[in-house]
């Protein structure tokens, strides 16, 4: 099955830092999204992207689309308790599947 | 409330023994989906249906059966289970794409022993 790449996998930041995360995939994305799942819940999406290049911001929260199509990256800045969990990458090729990336569990320590 | 829902929340079963996990969204969405999800290989689509009658396979479908007779509904059929399909299931929902934003319900917990 393809394959998106999450790194890194884990991180454990202070409380104010900024957090970057990426996804990388051999693979042509036609849309790249970024989830965030909380434990214990189902994922809830915080950025969709659908044009190469495309930079979208949703408060704290900073993605891009890479200009490759290849790649996804998310930024978190000035980091905050409640964004502990799992951040997920996921894309679209050309049909109707759907893939996840690996995860990226933030700790955040006050 | 717009959710998604499932049911049941845990179950554990032995192997062999058919089960079915039922998945119901109240927004009239066409497209319902099902990944798995287990540690360190994230979410794994396992089927999905873009409307009615209308289904297909995802990126691990082996041992799954799924079907779309109502809109609101899409179970998920294991006719034999094994060890290797103890995981977290999630069924999600989106209008009427998976790039659209997709609601997932809270997820089942299943262990085959």
């Amino acid at each position: 099955g393809q394959q998106l790449n999450q790194s890194p996998q884990s991180m454990f930041i202070q409380e104010g830092e900024d957090v970057s995360m990426n996804c990388t995939s051999s693979s042509i994305f036609n849309t790249w999204l970024w989830y965030k799942q909380d434990p214990g819940e189902g994922p809830v999406l915080l950025i969709a992207l659908y044009k190469a290049g495309e930079l979208t911001s949703n408060g704290r929260l900073t993605a891009q689309f890479g200009i490759t199509r290849k790649d996804s990256f998310l930024n978190i800045s000035a980091s905050i308790p409640s964004d502990v969990g799992i951040y997920f990458c996921a894309g679209q090729l050309s049909g109707n599947q759907f893939y996840f990336g690996t995860g990226t569990s933030l700790t955040v320590i006050p | 409330e717009a959710q998604v829902t499932q049911n049941p929340r845990y179950l554990i079963t032995v192997t062999g023994k058919k089960l079915t996990v039922t998945c119901s969204q109240n927004m009239n969405h066409e497209y319902m989906s099902w990944y798995r999800q287990d540690p360190g290989l994230g979410l794994r689509q396992i089927y999905y249906s873009m409307n009615v009658e209308v289904t297909d396979k995802g990126d691990v479908p082996e041992g799954y059966k799924v079907s779309r007779k109502e809109k609101r509904n899409f179970p998920l059929i294991l006719e034999s289970p094994s060890p290797n399909q103890t995981s977290l299931y999630f069924c999600a929902s989106s209008l009427s794409a998976p790039q659209e934003t997709q609601y997932f319900g809270p997820g089942t917990r299943l262990l085959v022993l």
